[in-house]
């Protein structure tokens, strides 16, 4: 159980593009899933947190002009990456809350991840 | 807000031979204490995780103990095998749902 999925998994864009990345929770429904930018050799570095039906609540220093969330149901959340420059170009994960999971509230079932590549 | 420090940032241990990552934090509200596991290009992998009123955890070879009073949990791999070569991550949790994630350990295992 508590799949979750992401598409595309990988992407490469021209400069100046927007580019849409969809995670999905597949056998359960997720009221809050969190969007997170991994860079080479790094940690996971949390971007927003996403509920279902509100406004996602952007990490500090996070445009959220340029990184459009939307959680319009309890199985979808998109993050659009608007005018993406290269330096935006990254490993982008989603996870999924599921609170009635038999792992507990707090668990976290992440998508497999979406490259992104900006030229 | 909470920080979380993890070590070592590297490991190297012969096949067989056990691996302990340790992971503080200085949020005394964290009630939520996980570990991953991420191989290069894949998804965070979670392997074992503790909650706030237990001590220690064990699933097979893989372990975890956890001391709030001092704020540190760790992460206890034994008779360790080529497939756990990976790089290692601390994320406790806060009410918020939210995970801190430590750094990462890289766990290298010679065979």
């Amino acid at each position: 159980g508590a799949v979750v999925s992401q598409h595309p998994s990988r992407v490469i864009c021209k400069s100046g593009t927007s580019v849409k990345i969809e995670c999905r929770s597949l056998d359960f429904q997720a009221t809050t899933m969190f969007w997170y930018r991994q860079f080479p050799k790094q940690s996971l570095m949390l971007m927003a947190t996403s509920n279902e039906g509100s406004k996602a609540t952007y990490e500090q220093g996070v445009e959220k002009d340029k990184f459009l969330i939307n959680h319009a149901s309890l199985t979808l959340s998109t993050l659009t990456v608007t005018s993406a420059h290269p330096e935006d170009s990254s490993f982008y994960i989603c996870s999924a809350r599921d609170p009635r999971g038999r792992g507990g509230t707090d668990t976290q079932y992440f998508g497999p991840g979406t490259r992104l590549t900006v030229l | 807000g909470e920080n979380v420090e993890q070590h070592p940032s590297t490991l190297s241990v012969q096949e067989g031979d056990s691996a302990v990552i340790k992971c503080t934090y200085s949020d005394s509200a964290s009630n939520y204490f996980p570990w991953y596991k991420q191989e290069l290009g894949k998804r965070p992998q979670l392997i074992i995780d503790i909650r706030s009123n237990v001590g220690e955890k064990k699933d097979q070879r893989i372990a975890v103990t956890l001391n709030k009073t001092a704020k540190h949990f760790s992460l206890h791999i034994t008779e360790t095998q080529p497939e756990d070569s990976a790089v290692y991550f601390c994320a406790p949790g806060d009410s918020n749902y939210q995970l801190i994630w430590g750094a990462g350990t890289k766990l290298i295992i010679k065979p």
